[in-house]
C-alpha cells in the first residue's frame, strides 16, 4: 500500500526558472493538499483540491503560483518566474474525504 | 482564520521521564486536532488526533487531551525513549474554514537525554 508519493524529492531552479512539483495521492484518497514549510518554521497551508477542482486556494500567493489536479495523473503545484523566498520544503497530503491527511516526503526547492 | 500557538518551543526531557506539548486554538468551531511528528528532513508523520467529541485518547505512551471550554489541547508521552526526539507540531482543523485545512503550530522541538 503505497503511501503518498511526491517527485522530485530535491529540486534546484535558477531565478526566473519555473518549477513543477509532483504529488500522487494514496490510492484511494481523491483529496489533496499542498503545504509550505520553510526552515525550522511550521507548515502552512497553500491549497486543496479534489478532482479537476480547486476547493480552497486561500493560502495560495496570487501570483506565480497555481496548483492542479487532473482527472488523470498527479496533483501539480506550479510555481513560475521562481524567486530566492520561494525555497521551501513543499509537502502534499491526501486523504479520504474530510479526514486523516497523509503526508508524502517533500519536495526541497532550492532557487540560486 | 484559525491560529493555533503551540509552546514551547524547546522541550528536553531525561529517558523515561514524560513529555507535555501544548497548544490553543482561537476558533471555538474548531472540531479537529491532529498531531504530527517530523524528524529531519522527514514527511510528517500522525501520531495521535482527537475530535471534539471527546476529552481524552490514548495509543499506548501518546495521549492527547482536549479541553474546548478553554480551546486548550495537550500532547502527553509517557516513559520517553530516544526515538522519541524529533520535533512535534499540532494543529487544527474548522468547517469554518473548510473543514479539511489543516493550521498548525509553530512546533516543538523534543530531545530526549539519554
Amino acid at each position: 500500500n503505497a503511501g503518498v508519493m511526491q517527485n522530485p524529492r530535491h529540486l534546484v531552479r535558477r531565478r526566473g526558472q519555473e518549477a513543477r512539483l509532483r504529488c500522487s495521492p494514496m490510492k484511494g484518497h481523491s483529496h489533496v493538499y499542498w503545504y509550505r514549510q520553510l526552515p525550522e518554521e511550521g507548515l502552512k497551508f497553500m491549497v486543496y483540491l479534489q478532482k479537476e477542482n480547486i476547493i480552497d486556494e486561500s493560502g495560495m500567493p496570487k501570483e506565480r503560483f497555481s496548483a492542479e489536479f487532473p482527472k488523470e495523473g498527479p496533483s501539480i503545484l506550479r510555481i513560475q518566474q521562481v524567486v530566492r523566498g520561494d525555497s521551501a520544503a513543499y509537502f502534499c497530503a491526501s486523504s479520504r474525504s474530510s479526514d486523516t491527511q497523509y503526508f508524502g516526503p517533500g519536495t526541497r526547492l532550492t532557487v540560486l | 482564520g484559525e491560529n493555533v500557538e503551540q509552546h514551547p518551543s524547546t522541550l528536553s526531557v531525561q529517558e523515561g521521564d514524560s513529555a507535555v506539548i501544548k497548544c490553543t486554538y482561537s476558533d471555538s468551531a474548531s472540531n479537529y486536532f491532529p498531531w504530527y511528528k517530523q524528524e529531519l528532513g522527514k514527511r510528517p508523520q500522525l501520531i495521535i488526533d482527537i475530535r471534539s467529541n471527546v476529552g481524552e485518547k490514548k495509543d499506548q505512551r501518546i495521549a492527547v487531551t482536549l479541553n474546548k471550554t478553554a480551546k486548550h489541547f495537550s500532547l502527553h508521552i509517557t516513559e520517553t525513549q530516544p526515538e522519541d526526539s524529533a520535533v512535534y507540531f499540532c494543529a487544527a482543523a474548522s468547517p469554518n474554514f473548510g473543514n479539511e485545512k489543516l493550521t498548525f503550530g509553530t512546533g516543538t522541538r523534543l530531545t530526549i537525554i539519554p
